[in-house]
């Protein structure tokens, strides 16, 4: 079964841009939940899609957002790019959205603001 | 809430055993155990659930104190592989929300 697929891997964007991140989860896997991974704050929760809604969101402004597809696949977008929004994004799927389900990490997506 | 892991940092030799303790101040519907090595994505480990069940890495072992809120993780003769940082991560009541320790790194030395 292939894991977790994450677009693009590496990305660098100025101060002001925006960007769209991508996440492919495991093939049945209807939850996808994304983190934000700094050396700073460690791993901290941005949000959790289960079936195309939003089930739980993280402590991070407005600029970041997400959505869920169809087909399970997820996106997530940061507006007004910060220097401090330099960090590994990692997405995880699962089966279902409850605490009793394992999540597995895509390999991430590094992204540097200069 | 943010979990509490202990110790911080823990430096091995090939064969050793090490125990890495994560503890909530919340209680606990599972714990969810991984490893990430450096550069890399975590690879789940092991989830320990209310009620006893385990599901997850067969050579590595974890225990589960619901009344206490804490697990612990168990690492027996140690191998170079196991070389990482790890990290426990508690679900926000039992929703998939999961609030991840401040990571344990573990060094194995030949």
């Amino acid at each position: 079964k292939a894991g977790v697929t994450q677009t693009p891997r590496y990305l660098i964007k100025t101060r002001g841009q925006q960007v769209t991140l991508s996440c492919s989860p495991i093939s049945g896997h209807r939850s996808v939940s994304w983190y934000q991974q700094t050396p700073g704050q460690g791993l901290q929760f941005l949000f959790e899609y289960f079936s195309e809604t939003q089930r739980n969101k993280g402590n991070f402004p407005g600029r970041f957002s997400g959505r869920q597809f169809s087909n399970s696949r997820s996106e997530m977008n940061v507006s007004t790019l910060e220097l401090g929004d330099s960090a590994l994004y990692l997405c995880a799927s699962s089966l279902g959205d409850s605490g009793y389900n394992e999540q597995f990490f895509g390999p991430g997506t590094r992204l540097t603001v200069l | 809430q943010q979990p509490v892991q202990s110790p911080q940092a823990v430096i091995l030799r090939e064969g050793e055993d090490a125990v890495i303790n994560c503890s909530s101040s919340k209680a606990l519907y599972s714990v969810h155990w991984y490893r990430q090595k450096h550069g890399e994505a975590p690879v789940f480990l092991m989830i320990l659930l209310k009620g006893g069940e385990q599901k997850g890495h067969e050579k590595i072992s974890a225990s589960f104190n619901e009344k206490k809120q804490q697990s612990s993780l168990y690492l027996t003769a140690s191998q170079l592989s196991y070389s990482g940082t790890y990290f426990c991560g508690t679900p926000s009541g039992n929703t998939g929300k999961l609030i991840f320790g401040q990571g344990t790194t573990l060094q194995v030395k030949p």
